[in-house]
């Protein structure tokens, strides 16, 4: 089976950084997602990791640890447009294919 | 299309109507994923197509869902004799089919919106 487990969620100031974390643990793994979902909207993709280390992408980053089963977000120089949940997911792969399996979000509410 | 569709977006219905929800996917797009999101909720997972077949089913909530998928593309989503509970976004989403270190993300639908009354 699978277990990814998040904050449920967050508060932070306009201009700051926050890290979200993801752990989990699956019977296979083929990579780590972000994704991040405004209210009343579908997830976009923010990120992807399958390898050790960090994955920079303007603002945010996300690094990963397959020993230690964790992933974390990053985000920096916060805006209130980062206001969102954000799902960590990850490739499972314990039926021979590509099971996609979400966390149940973290809520980060930015304020001024 | 160039992104997942789904109709309709919004379905109202009555207690123990049976409804067809439908996903188009990603032209090429070998995986298809049905979720279902409650209110306030995280994505819940319900099924998974490679290609037309469905290797895994464990996330349907009952003998109520069933889930087809036809020439490894269009999907529909039908829920029988609907319950308040099953009240629900249903988001589908799609992803081409990699080997790593290739990035397969899974790209969403707006969803559908059902309500049960």
């Amino acid at each position: 089976g699978q277990n990814i487990d998040q904050p449920t969620e967050m508060t932070a100031t306009e201009g700051a950084i926050v890290q979200i974390n993801c752990t989990y643990q699956t019977s296979g793994f083929n990579g780590l997602f972000w994704y991040q979902q405004h209210a009343g909207e579908a997830p976009t993709f923010l990120s992807y990791n399958v390898l050790d280390g960090l994955e920079e992408k303007g603002r945010f980053s996300s690094f990963l640890s397959r020993s230690k089963g964790y992933s974390y977000l990053l985000l920096k120089e916060l805006q209130m447009k980062d206001s969102a949940s954000y799902l960590c997911a990850v490739r499972d792969t314990a039926t021979g294919f590509q099971k996609l399996v979400f966390g149940t979000g973290t809520r980060l509410l930015v304020s001024p | 299309g160039a992104g997942v569709s789904q109709s309709p977006s919004n379905k109202v219905t009555e207690k123990g109507k049976d409804v067809e929800l439908r996903c188009d996917p990603i032209s090429g797009h070998t995986a298809l994923y049905w979720y279902r999101q409650s209110l306030g909720q995280g994505l819940e997972f319900l099924i998974y197509f490679q290609g037309n077949s469905a290797p895994d089913k464990s996330g349907l909530p009952s003998d109520r869902f069933s889930a087809e998928r036809t020439g490894g593309s269009v999907s529909t989503l039908t829920i029988q004799r609907t319950q308040q509970e099953d009240s629900a976004v249903y988001l589908c989403a799609s992803s081409p089919t990699g080997s790593l270190p290739m990035n397969t993300e899974a790209f969403f639908g707006q969803g559908t919106r059902l309500t049960v009354v």
